[in-house]
């Protein structure tokens, strides 16, 4: 069966420092994956997503950027973190051809 | 792109009362799914429910795609059912979700 993995769980970092959150999928292949940010309150937003590798798109203009160096890896990175970029951080998975979407156990990023 | 609205935002709820959640959206899709957002953060898939009637359980879902809205019916609701419910729709290779409603079941 496929199962999701992202990490850290919990992370504090200081304005300006760098971020690298990763996500991996386990169990299939040329999977989409897709990057979601939930901010304060409860609404979720489409961050980036991808059909293959090497292949992003961006959803909104932001400080953030992506990439996938593997099949199965997806990477959200920024090189200087904003107070802005605070939040709870989720990687999802769908089939290939689907968009039923199933979802990590997120990141709690704090930028202080 | 893809509007998705849920009502109401909020709900609190008696144990053991029933509840409907609606999702409208406003454009075709080919999938709908409902998720159950824990207190710790983490999405709990519900449905998969692109047409038609499910039930799991005390829940159950129904998509009616031709008039572009959802619903989801808890009954005999529990403590445990607390937290946010969102309905997310699926277009060509991208999931968009609603705004969610927080519900609150009290004993």
């Amino acid at each position: 069966s496929q199962t999701i993995h992202q990490w850290p769980a919990t992370l504090v970092q200081p304005v300006g420092s760098p971020l690298s959150l990763e996500c991996t999928v386990e169990g299939t292949s040329n999977p989409n994956l897709y990057w979601y940010r939930q901010a304060a309150g409860r609404g979720l937003q489409l961050l980036f997503y991808s059909v293959g590798i090497g292949q992003i798109s961006s959803e909104v203009p932001q400080n953030l950027s992506a990439s996938r160096p593997q099949d199965r890896q997806f990477i959200l990175s920024s090189k200087k973190l904003l107070l802005s970029d605070s939040g709870f951080y989720l990687c999802a998975w769908s089939l290939t051809g689907s968009t039923e979407a199933f979802f990590g156990q997120g990141t709690r990023l704090t930028v202080v | 792109g893809i509007q998705v609205e849920q009502s109401p935002p909020d709900l609190i709820l008696q144990e053991g009362a029933n509840s409907t959640l609606r999702c409208n959206f406003s454009d075709s899709v080919n999938n709908l799914q409902w998720f159950h957002q824990n207190p710790w953060g983490q999405l709990i898939n519900l449905f998969y429910i692109p047409s038609g009637t499910k039930q799991n359980g005390r829940l159950s879902a129904t998509t009616v795609a031709t008039e572009r809205y959802s619903l989801l019916y808890i009954s005999s609701s529990q403590t445990t059912d607390s937290g946010v419910y969102f309905c997310a729709v699926g277009g060509y290779q991208k999931v968009t979700f609603g705004t969610g409603t927080k519900l609150q079941v009290i004993p």
